[in-house]
């Protein structure tokens, strides 16, 4: 299948800082990309797609201005969150679709820890 | 509103033995996609299984099969001859057939299986 790389896998930051996620399609064009958080022992949880080139579409609930995400190219995808907070902190996979795709295909996930 | 859901959170199976997870949606739509992803303790999602709504035919991948009902709005997973590595969170998903622009992928709860040795 086809591979979608996320990076980093975990990482720890202060509150009030900002923190970058990318998710990369590494063999395929990924039209559309979705970011979830998923919190412990439960499931996904959609907080926005992106088609390349537009504006993401977020979920009812999620803040558009904390969680910015940017899908520049059909290869890239990022998620940033703004002055973090330790409620933020969670587990967060992004997944893409390629044209010709029928599923989905995930990254490894991000673990984020802001302290 | 899509929504998915799945009624068992926790199933547990004799190794070997055959076990079935449940899971229904809601939908307005014709076409569409269904899926189960395996997210074992590593929590990275894999694709167990995908079923087109416009097939009748029921699909299989080894040891894994399903019973679409689609107007029932039914998609129950069936594991046979369960190994200990089966052992995973199993959730269903739900996809537009083809709406670019206005996609989404919507997960329902989660069933965690527990092979039993």
């Amino acid at each position: 299948g086809a591979v979608v790389s996320q990076h980093p896998s975990w990482v720890i930051c202060k509150s009030g800082t900002s923190v970058k996620i990318e998710c990369r399609s590494l063999d395929f064009q990924a039209t559309t990309m979705f970011w979830y958080r998923q919190f412990p022992k439960q499931s996904l949880m959609l907080m926005a797609t992106s088609n390349e080139g537009s504006k993401a579409t977020y979920e009812q609930g999620v803040e558009k201005d904390k969680f910015l995400i940017n899908h520049a190219s059909l290869t890239l995808s990022t998620l940033t969150v703004t002055s973090a907070h330790p409620e933020d902190s969670s587990f967060y996979i992004c997944s893409a679709i390629g044209k010709w795709n029928t599923e989905a295909f995930f990254g490894q996930g991000t673990r984020l820890t802001v302290v | 509103a899509q929504t998915v859901t799945q009624s068992q959170p926790e199933m547990s199976v004799q190794e070997a033995e055959t076990v079935t997870l449940s899971c229904t949606y809601d939908t307005s739509e014709s076409d569409y996609y269904l899926f189960w992803y395996k997210q074992p303790p590593s929590r990275q999602m894999i694709l167990v299984i995908r079923q087109e709504a416009y097939k009748q035919q029921n699909a299989t991948e080894n040891r894994f099969s399903v019973n679409f009902q689609k107007a029932a709005k039914s998609f129950s997973l069936k594991i046979s001859d369960s190994q200990l590595g089966d052992a995973a969170m199993y959730f269903c998903a739900y996809r537009s057939w083809s709406n670019f622009g206005n996609e989404k992928l919507t997960f329902g709860t989660g069933t965690r299986l527990t092979i039993i040795p």
